[in-house]
């Protein structure tokens, strides 16, 4: 089975430019995650989504971050306008709610360099 | 005050040791408590759940204590393999999300 799918793997913009990550979670999984990690700041939950709505998104730095999932195969995470402090590993991940198993599936991520 | 803290190391041991880590919480809500582990550049990965009675998967123990909102991680008969980054997660009541702890490292030496 394939994992949960992200792209670009790496991604290096100016400052001011528009970012957009994108993610396919696992089939028949209907939560998914989008997280940040830094060395400073460890990993760090963004926004989750349950069958597409937005559930919790107080992790959103800012107004310059959006995310939408238009359909239970894809969802977007967008940064605009990006600013060098961007500069990460966002990772997505999904999850299915089946009995008490909460383990989270993670994609391998987006490098992101914002210069 | 983090959520769940976590010393970040790194713990430098020789193969066939034994290693602990240790993890502290600071919701006494908390549900449910895993351990991930992260390779160099590479993505987090379920270890193992923490269940309140303790529980070992092979050479890894976990074992939670609630009362004092903690958690540990044991390995025995280190291996090379084993050099990583774990993460010590946890679930809070009501909420699917994970909070998951900044990592020790470990490095397993020959």
């Amino acid at each position: 089975d394939a994992g949960v799918i992200q792209s670009p793997r790496h991604e290096v913009t100016e400052m001011g430019q528009e970012v957009t990550l994108r993610c396919k979670p696992i089939s028949g999984h209907d939560y998914l995650f989008w997280y940040r990690q830094t060395m400073m700041r460890g990993l760090e939950l963004l926004i989750y989504f349950n069958n597409n709505v937005p559930i919790d998104d107080s992790g959103m730095p800012e107004d310059r971050f959006s995310a939408k999932m238009p359909n239970a195969s894809f969802s977007t995470l967008k940064i605009q306008p990006s600013e060098p402090r961007d500069s990460a590993v966002y990772f997505c991940a999904s999850s299915s709610p089946r009995g008490q198993v909460y383990e989270q599936y993670f994609g391998p991520g987006t490098r992101l360099t914002v210069t | 005050r983090k959520e769940v803290e976590q010393d970040p190391g790194p713990f430098n041991v020789p193969e066939g040791a034994t290693v602990a880590f240790n993890c502290t919480y600071s919701n006494s809500a908390s549900q449910s408590f895993f351990w991930y582990r992260q390779d160099c550049r590479k993505e987090p990965k379920l270890l193992m759940s923490v269940y309140s009675s303790g529980n070992e998967d092979g050479r890894f123990t976990a074992q939670l204590n609630r009362a004092s909102q903690y958690i540990s991680l044991l390995i025995r008969d280190s291996k090379l393999s084993d050099s990583a980054t774990y993460l010590c997660v946890v679930k809070d009541t009501g909420r699917r999300a994970l909070t998951f702890g900044s990592g020790t490292r470990l490095q397993v030496q020959p």
